[in-house]
């Protein structure tokens, strides 16, 4: 069985300081991984995905996360947070062809 | 193309009733999940519909159950409802089967009393 584990609930950051958002997944296969987020009343959106080939992977607005196969990790991070950053981030995983397993998540706080 | 509407997006409910929440998803797509958020579980898979049949299926008591319409317009309908239902449930379309590729909805935020 697969799963997620993000083991910060909070992270708490001042603007323009470097962030890093741990997850660590446990699977026997290959798996995908995800990065979403959302922002205050609203749904998840998708930030970035590591689907195979190169294992840095980076959204439009400056995060990236990097795939470790040996350590089982997938942290997304950004080198400089701005106060919109603040939301929810969830790390998720799947197998193709099956459903999306989430992490608990991790609130991102963003202080001027 | 319009995104992944849900109504009603807030709701009030005593327990020991039941309610329908419906996810009407993006034009062409035919896959819809649900999937409940609470500040304790996280986010956890409900079930998947795929051209009106349900495909995929979590770890919930039958109280939770779904279908799905053939203009892929999928209800879920929770009875006897329970304190602990009190949640965010967020519908999910996506235009194959069991496909990562999800698109979610802002959510119906269920409260009961």
């Amino acid at each position: 069985a697969q799963s997620v584990t993000q083991l910060d609930s909070q992270v708490p950051v001042f603007e323009e300081a470097p962030v890093e958002l741990r997850c660590n997944y446990s699977s026997s296969v290959s798996v995908y991984l995800f990065w979403y987020v959302q922002y205050p009343n609203q749904g998840l959106q998708l930030l970035l995905k590591y689907l195979s080939g190169s294992t840095l992977v980076e959204s439009i607005n400056g995060f990236e996360a990097e795939f470790n196969k040996s350590q089982t990790s997938f942290h997304l991070r950004k080198p400089s947070v701005h106060i919109s950053d603040t939301a929810e981030y969830f790390c998720a995983v799947s197998r193709n062809t099956d459903k999306l397993i989430f992490g608990t998540g991790t609130r991102l706080q963003v202080f001027p | 193309k319009a995104g992944v509407t849900q109504t009603p997006r807030y709701l009030i409910k005593t327990r020991g009733q039941q309610v329908t929440l419906s996810c009407s998803p993006i034009s062409g797509h035919r896959s819809v999940s649900w999937y409940q958020q609470t500040p304790g579980q996280g986010l956890q898979f409900l079930f998947e519909y795929f051209s009106e049949t349900q495909r995929n299926k979590g770890n919930f008591p039958g109280r939770f159950s779904g279908r799905q319409f053939s203009n892929s317009r999928s209800e879920m309908n929770v009875s006897t409802l329970e304190l602990g239902d009190s949640a965010l449930y967020l519908c999910a379309s996506s235009p194959r089967a069991a496909s990562y590729e999800q698109y979610f909805g802002p959510g119906t935020r269920l409260t009961v009393t």
